[in-house]
């Protein structure tokens, strides 16, 4: 069966450093991935998505990047955390069909001081 | 404007009670779906539709191409349905989200 994690879980991180979130999928091949962020209050802000290795879309300009550097694997990154940057991070996969079902991971909560 | 509304926002309701929410959206669709996210964050998927209806234990789904409406409903609603549902709807390999109706079920 297919399962998605992604970590960590928790994550408190001072102004200006750096930042790496990680999302796996197993059980699937080829999956489009995404990362979306969730403020309180708002629906989920698609950040990046995926339809293949090294093919990265970004939906909203920021100090943000992602990678996928493997065909199940998916990475966001900061270089230097703002601290607007703070908030509930998942990561998605879906396969490529126009009713494929969306998955989600567990969620990562960042919180930069 | 979203491409996804919900309503209502927030919903207070005693155990046992029949539980409506709507969804509304403006955009072409392949496919809609209704998500669960419970306190702790994650996001489970309840539904996904195309037309018609779907029905699961004590939840159904129905979804109206036509007037580009879904709505999500809870039969004899219990305090462990208390969670937020988030409406989402499919374009391509995007998805687009409503702001989600937060439920809370009082014994």
């Amino acid at each position: 069966s297919q399962t998605i994690h992604q970590w960590p879980a928790t994550l408190v991180q001072p102004v200006g450093s750096p930042l790496s979130l990680e999302c796996t999928v197993e059980g699937t091949s080829n999956p489009n991935l995404y990362w979306y962020r969730q403020a309180a209050g708002r629906g989920l802000q698609l950040l990046f998505y995926s339809v293949g290795i090294g093919q990265i879309s970004s939906e909203v300009p920021q100090n943000l990047s992602a990678s996928r550097p493997q065909d199940r694997q998916f990475i966001l990154s900061s270089k230097k955390l703002l601290l607007s940057d703070s908030g509930f991070y998942l990561c998605a996969w879906s396969l490529n069909l126009n009713t494929g079902e969306l998955f989600f991971g567990e969620g990562s909560r960042l919180t930069v001081l | 404007k979203n491409e996804v509304e919900q309503s209502p926002q927030n919903l207070t309701a005693q155990e046992g009670e029949f539980i409506t929410i709507n969804c509304s959206y403006s955009v072409g669709i392949s496919a809609l779906h209704w998500l669960q996210q419970h306190p702790g964050g994650g996001i489970v998927s309840l539904f996904m539709l195309s037309s018609g209806k779907k029905k699961h234990g004590r939840l159904i789904a129905t979804i109206n191409i036509q007037e580009k409406h879904s709505s999500l409903h809870i039969t004899a609603s219990h305090p462990r349905d208390s969670a937020v549902y988030i409406c989402a709807v499919r374009t391509g390999n995007q998805f687009y989200f409503g702001t989600g109706t937060s439920l809370t079920v009082i014994p």
